[in-house]
């Protein structure tokens, strides 16, 4: 069954620094996708990048980046130059390919708070 | 202008009423899906759809039942409330069910609140 693991409950970072969130995921399947959300104090769910696991090369959006380590089963999301506005709960999850499901798995997410 | 549009944003209900959440998406997508967030869980899946298809079921209530009556709707009927039933569900969707474009984008959800 597949199952995503993020350990860190909550982190604390000054402005303009550099932020890693930790996530670890379980799966059987050979092919998957793997995602970063941030949910908003309003609620609301925004995506923020994807690494699909057949690419070797760590995705990068803005001034979002991934660290994805295959054989450690785990896929970091490092934030550069924090603002106050990347305050936020942040969640990482994965999608089998093989199996017939549109289902995502959700971690239980991390709390960014970003101080001035 | 948001492309998913679900409503109500917040909802009461009384234990054993039926309520039912709308959502309608506007990105042109053909797979359409239901999570749900409370306070004791992560999200979780519930349903989703391609072309108006039920693909897959997680929920163990038959209380809980999708109605799609176009491409770009998807509500969700909810009979017999209980109190557990209260939190956030997430309407969302993406480009197709299966293949490699399938980045799921969600609402804003509605706030289910059970007495």
């Amino acid at each position: 069954a597949q199952k995503v693991t993020q350990t860190q409950t909550s982190i604390s970072v000054m402005e303009k620094t550099t932020v890693t969130m930790d996530c670890v995921y379980e799966t059987q399947d050979s092919s998957y996708f793997l995602f970063w959300y941030k949910q908003t104090a309003s609620g609301e769910i925004v995506f923020l990048i994807r690494q699909d696991s057949y690419k070797k090369e760590n995705a990068t959006v803005g001034h979002y980046s991934l660290n994805f380590q295959k054989p450690k089963s785990s896929i970091g999301l490092i934030i550069t130059a924090t603002q106050i506005e990347d305050s936020a709960v942040y969640f990482c999850a994965m999608r089998e390919y093989n199996t017939n499901t549109g289902k995502l798995t959700f971690g239980d997410g991390t709390v960014l708070t970003v101080k001035p | 202008d948001p492309k998913i549009i679900q409503k109500p944003k917040y909802l009461v209900a009384v234990t054993g009423s039926e309520k039912i959440l709308i959502c309608e998406q506007y990105l042109g997508h053909n797979a359409m899906y239901w999570y749900r967030q409370s306070a004791k869980k992560p999200l979780e899946f519930m349903f989703s759809y391609s072309y108006q298809k039920l693909m897959d079921n997680q929920t163990a209530s038959s209380r809980f039942q999708p109605q799609s009556s176009k491409k770009n709707h998807l509500d969700l009927q909810i009979t017999a409330l209980k109190p557990d039933d209260s939190a956030t569900y997430f309407c969302a969707s993406s480009q197709d069910y299966w293949g490699v474009a399938e980045t799921l984008y969600f609402g804003s959800g509605t706030r289910l609140t059970v007495l």
